[in-house]
């Protein structure tokens, strides 16, 4: 199956600060490609779509001021998140799309840890 | 309004017997369904997905089966191994074809030798 990466696997942050995850299809083109995180024992939950030479589509709910999303190629998907709160802290994953029935290509996720 | 619903939080089964691993859901505009498989501090990983046209569809040990007129599908593993255990999520397509997945709150699947 297609492989994704994201960058870094797991980040700790003061708060105030900003980071930058990226997200990589590396044997394919992903003109989309997702952006989830995932609370401790709970789902994944969808933040935003990042979409190639556009600007990214936010779910309800999803602050995109402090969710900057930037899709600059069809391999390479970036989230920083800006002025981290602890209570950003999660494990962020990202995805692209596959084929046959819309199966999803997943990262490994990152960890981000916001004291 | 929880569209696609795990209402079993998790499962143990031993080594060898199936697993069956449940998910409803509320729209019946879906057009398929799919199951991944997540590992701790991983991504998921893609199972096994099911056309709403079809009612089972098998590989290798895993088989899904859906019941449109109950709205409920099913994953079943068998024989389920060790390295089974994991957290599994059912998954269905947002509408409009955009591409965006809805997830099930997931099932813990723990298989004991």
């Amino acid at each position: 199956g297609a492989v994704v990466s994201q960058h870094p696997s797991w980040v700790i942050c003061k708060s105030g600060t900003s980071v930058k995850i990226e997200c990589r299809s590396l044997d394919f083109q992903a003109t989309t490609m997702f952006w989830y995180r995932q609370f401790p024992k709970q789902s994944l939950m969808l933040m935003a779509t990042s979409n190639e030479g556009s600007k990214a589509t936010y779910e309800q709910g999803v602050e995109k001021d402090k969710f900057l999303i930037n899709h600059a190629s069809l391999t390479l998907s970036t989230l920083t998140v800006t002025s981290a709160h602890p209570e950003d802290s999660s494990f962020y994953i990202c995805s692209a799309g596959g084929q046959g029935l819309g199966e999803q290509y997943f990262g490994p996720g990152t960890r981000l840890t916001v004291t | 309004d929880q569209q696609v619903k795990q209402n079993s939080p998790s499962l143990s089964v031993q080594e060898g017997r199936i697993s069956i691993l449940n998910c409803d859901y509320t729209n019946s505009m879906f057009d398929y369904f799919l199951w991944y498989k997540k590992y701790p501090a991983e991504g998921p990983t893609f199972l096994i997905s099911i056309s709403s046209i079809k009612d089972k569809n098998e590989d290798g040990r895993f088989t899904v089966f859906l019941n449109k007129s109950a709205k409920h599908l099913s994953l079943h593993i068998v024989p389920s191994q060790p390295g089974d255990s994991a957290v599994y999520f059912c998954a269905a397509p947002h509408e409009g074809n955009t591409g965006k997945l809805i997830f099930g709150q997931g099932t813990t699947l723990q298989v004991k030798p």
